[in-house]
């Protein structure tokens, strides 16, 4: 089945240690996001990739880093530099040729920072 | 900077209602619009994706419209059930940006 997957589901982490969070698709699709969710915010846009080893900053990109040396990934790693990382983090990908983006989401990862 | 707002925020009804959810944008100068489901804890779930060509997208019991000159689109569920519980967003897919979201219950 084609599709997204995010792993793991949750993920617990003291504060000052990095983690890295999974995203893998295999819809063939040339652009990856990854967005951040938070209890009445909404979806906010860390990081995105249109290509293979390019990405761009989101709104709230810092604290967070990307790599994208696969079409197929796109992991985020979480820093000790962001100061609230507790969230529901999201990845999704699209097929960006042209303007018919329509965006595929995976099912999350939650992270819980204490 | 585009806004995405999302009204209501949330929204009660008995079974077998039809409703509607709005979404409205500050930049019309959008290439298509997406609506999601999200169930709690769980992704989003695309549910109609509207060009900026189109005025209507329909998927079985929904019905999205697009009016880019107003800035608003508009969610309609016919009929709903209890199982169309869920939370409703939308977004503007050029500038990556989201509503905050609907959350609808319908109760049995």
């Amino acid at each position: 089945d084609g599709g997204i997957t995010q792993s793991p589901k949750y993920l617990f982490r003291k504060e000052g240690q990095n983690v890295t969070l999974s995203c893998e698709q295999n819809l063939n699709h040339d652009a990856m996001y990854w967005y951040r969710q938070d209890p009445g915010q909404g979806l906010r846009l860390i990081y995105y990739s249109q290509i293979v080893n390019d990405f761009q900053k989101g709104d709230i990109a810092e604290g967070y880093s990307v790599s994208r040396e696969k079409k197929e990934s796109f992991p985020l790693t979480v820093t000790s530099a962001q100061k609230n990382p507790t969230a529901f983090y999201l990845c999704a990908s699209s097929n960006f040729r042209g303007r018919d983006y329509e965006q595929y989401f995976g099912p999350g990862t939650r992270l819980t920072v204490t | 900077k585009q806004e995405v707002t999302q009204i209501p925020a949330a929204l009660s009804v008995p079974e077998g209602e039809n409703l509607v959810l709005n979404c409205s944008f500050t930049d019309s100068a959008i290439y298509n619009l997406q609506w999601f489901r999200q169930d709690p804890g769980k992704g989003l779930t695309s549910l109609l994706l509207i060009q900026s060509s189109q005025r209507e997208q329909t998927s079985g019991r929904l019905n999205a419209s697009l009016d880019k000159s107003s800035g608003r689109s508009t969610l309609y569920i016919a009929a709903s059930q209890p199982g169309d519980s869920a939370t409703y967003l939308c977004a503007v897919n050029s500038t990556l940006t989201f509503g905050k979201g609907t959350m609808l219950l319908v109760s049995p």
